[in-house]
């Protein structure tokens, strides 16, 4: 079946401008996650949402970086004002539930972000 | 906080050798483990998962890790690697709290396997 799909796989961007990642999840599932993967490092979390609303964004980094997920399925990250600090490797992970034992997360492929 | 840490960046194993990937985590309560595997060009897939019982987790290709609490250690073994085992390897951490959602991963290690 269709996995979690991220576009774009990647993206360049000059510093200062604003960008958006999309992440379709796995159907049916209500828990969406957001992590962020620099150069060298492990994922880092950023937002988790169950259905439609942000039930946990203290991993965002400040407040160039919001997230939407309007309707329960797709979620849009947004990033206003780039840096390039900002560069990495976005990942978006979805799973039936959300906190819940036994319910693992699918990861997508991820949106390499490049900011110069 | 909870936090994860891989001791070794990154190994080189031929065909056949053993394989231990050490993982060490900091959590004050009770906690769920993973290791999730990335191939060269793939999403992150899950390998095993640790979440009660016996300690001795057997997952996917071969692969088993050991949860020994006293040492707040989750290594990952395999007794013979093959060449396709090439991948970065990542621990993880669930706390069994409030934020039982949240993974908090290891920085990774890359494992190089030489046919």
């Amino acid at each position: 079946g269709a996995g979690v799909s991220q576009t774009p796989s990647n993206k360049v961007t000059e510093k200062g401008k604003y960008v958006e990642l999309r992440c379709d999840p796995i159907s049916g599932h209500t828990a969406l996650y957001w992590y962020r993967q620099s150069l060298g490092q492990g994922p880092e979390f950023l937002i988790y949402f169950q259905g439609t609303g942000a039930a946990d964004d203290s991993g965002l980094p400040n407040d160039r970086f919001f997230a939407v997920r309007p309707e329960g399925s797709v979620s849009t990250l947004k990033i206003q004002r780039t840096e390039r600090g900002d560069s990495a490797v976005y990942l978006c992970a979805s799973s039936l539930t959300g906190g819940v034992l036994g319910s693992p997360l699918h990861f997508g492929n991820g949106t390499r972000l490049t900011v110069t | 906080a909870q936090s994860v840490s891989q001791h070794n960046h990154h190994v080189i194993l031929s065909e056949a050798a053993s394989l231990e990937l050490g993982c060490n985590y900091s959590y004050g309560g009770t906690v769920n483990l993973f290791w999730y595997v990335q191939y060269p060009g793939q999403h992150l897939q899950l390998l095993l998962k640790y979440f009660s019982g016996d300690p001795l987790v057997k997952g996917i290709k071969g692969f088993e890790a050991e949860f020994i609490k006293s040492k707040f250690s989750f290594n990952l073994r395999k007794p013979s690697v093959q060449w396709s085992d090439t991948a970065e390897y990542f621990c993880a951490v669930k706390g069994s709290g409030g934020s039982n959602y949240k993974l908090t991963f290891g920085k990774g290690t890359l494992l190089t396997v030489n046919p």
